[in-house]
């Protein structure tokens, strides 16, 4: 069966100090991988997503890069985070079209 | 940006009544699902709906859609205490970098004893 994983659950960094998330998918070949980021009480803001290594799309310009270096790991990153970076940040993957998206049970970052 | 906007934003019904979660949205979809969030957790995949279909069900859930309103309905029957929980609408859409899934601002539905 597959599976998701992603941590760490929690993280707490200073403003300034870079980021960087990982997640990976096991049990299945060539996902789709997202990284949605969500604020207290809010909906998901789709951040990144990627079809294939080395391929990604970002729907929101800003200090957060995307990476896929491998078929089934997707990297999340910032050289400098900001006050605004904190949320809850979710990855998810799904196979092609018309398939439900499966989620990791997310990130909870804090700047400070 | 958000795709969908969710109505209500926030539910609170008695065990065993029906709860009614509507999503409109904005533009052509590949199909619309909903999903389910408990406090603090990940969100857990309920149901889709493709874009040439009008009706699903799936155990005690019933979906709707109506794409010439661009709109879905999620009813939730026989509501339990264990269904309180926050509730997104997610549209689908195929685009040149590929599929992409964008969420509402969700429900928020509190079933009391």
């Amino acid at each position: 069966s597959q599976t998701i994983h992603q941590w760490p659950a929690t993280l707490v960094q200073p403003v300034g100090s870079p980021l960087s998330l990982e997640c990976t998918v096991e049990g299945t070949s060539n996902p789709n991988l997202y990284w949605y980021r969500q604020a207290a009480g809010r909906g998901l803001q789709l951040l990144f997503y990627s079809v294939g290594i080395g391929q990604i799309s970002s729907e929101v310009p800003q200090n957060l890069s995307a990476s896929r270096p491998q078929d089934r790991q997707f990297i999340l990153s910032s050289k400098k985070l900001l006050l605004s970076d904190s949320g809850f940040y979710l990855c998810a993957w799904s196979p092609p079209s018309n398939y439900g998206y499966t989620f990791g049970s997310g990130t909870r970052l804090t700047v400070v | 940006s958000q795709q969908g906007e969710e109505d209500p934003q926030a539910l609170s019904i008695q065990e065993g009544e029906n709860a009614t979660m509507n999503c409109s949205y904005k533009t052509s979809i590949n199909n619309l699902q909903w999903y389910r969030q408990n406090s603090g957790r990940g969100l857990v995949h309920l149901i889709l709906i493709r874009s040439n279909e009008r009706e699903k069900h799936s155990g005690r859930l019933r979906v709707t859609l109506d794409t010439s309103k661009k709109s879905s309905s999620l009813l939730i029957t026989a509501s339990r205490a264990a269904d309180t929980a926050s509730y997104f609408c997610a549209t689908e859409t195929i685009t040149g970098g590929g599929n992409k899934l964008t969420f509402g601002t969700g429900t928020q539905l509190k079933v009391e004893l």
